[in-house]
């Protein structure tokens, strides 16, 4: 069965603290993404990575960054957390255009 | 720009009757049309896919019909039951290169029993 896990499912933490979001995924796919999800605003992507240390920016990259040492594991990283990072943040791998699965999210509250 | 919209915020429908979630996009150079069901504070499940060759797609109680000349996507339920009401995404991706996902902002359908 399908597997993608995500470290924390909820986090609080304060502004300027740096941040770190883990999703793992167990089914040996090439790509893996992080998205946040906002009210009235879909989910928007903000990396992705289609390989090992490889990666491309998405819609909203700014104020994060990722890693992808290890094939199963993708890191984002709020280098200094703002309250307008308070938001879903969504882990998702895939393997071909027509799949994608979700991890269970971390909501992610910036006091 | 937004390459992929649900312009319905939110729809409520007997349980029973059919639930028609609609998605429209602007980019004819998508492969592939995902739906997805999110229920609150889980990640979204994928349900069904449709390929950009394709015009209908069937699993189950759901039915994903592609319209290309209109750019038109929708996704029926039938029968809808009370366990389908939750937050439905539509998204579409390309299949040349390193492809990712457009997802639009979602529509919530409440089945009433």
């Amino acid at each position: 069965d399908v597997k993608v896990t995500q470290s924390s499912r909820y986090l609080v933490k304060r502004t300027g603290e740096k941040v770190f979001l883990e999703c793992v995924q167990d089914m040996d796919h090439e790509n893996m993404f992080w998205y946040r999800q906002d009210p009235g605003l879909g989910l928007r992507l903000i990396y992705f990575s289609y390989d090992v240390k490889m990666k491309e920016k998405g819609d909203i990259p700014e104020g994060y960054s990722v890693s992808r040492e290890k094939k199963e594991r993708f890191s984002l990283i709020l280098e200094s957390a703002s309250t307008n990072q308070t938001s879903m943040y969504l882990c998702a791998s895939s393997w071909t255009p027509d799949t994608q699965y979700f991890g269970p999210g971390t909501r992610l509250t910036v006091l | 720009d937004q390459q992929v919209k649900q312009n319905s915020p939110s729809l409520s429908v007997q349980e029973g009757r059919i639930s028609i979630l609609n998605c429209d996009y602007t980019n004819s150079m998508f492969d592939y049309f995902l739906w997805y069901k999110k229920y609150p504070a889980e990640g979204p499940t994928f349900l069904i896919s449709i390929s950009s060759i394709k015009d209908k797609n069937e699993d189950g109680r759901f039915t994903v019909f592609l319209n290309k000349s209109a750019k038109h996507l929708s996704l029926h339920i039938v029968p809808s039951q009370p366990g389908d009401s939750a937050v439905y995404f539509c998204a579409a991706s390309r299949a040349s290169g390193t492809y990712k996902y457009i997802f639009g902002t979602g529509t919530r359908l409440k089945v009433l029993a």
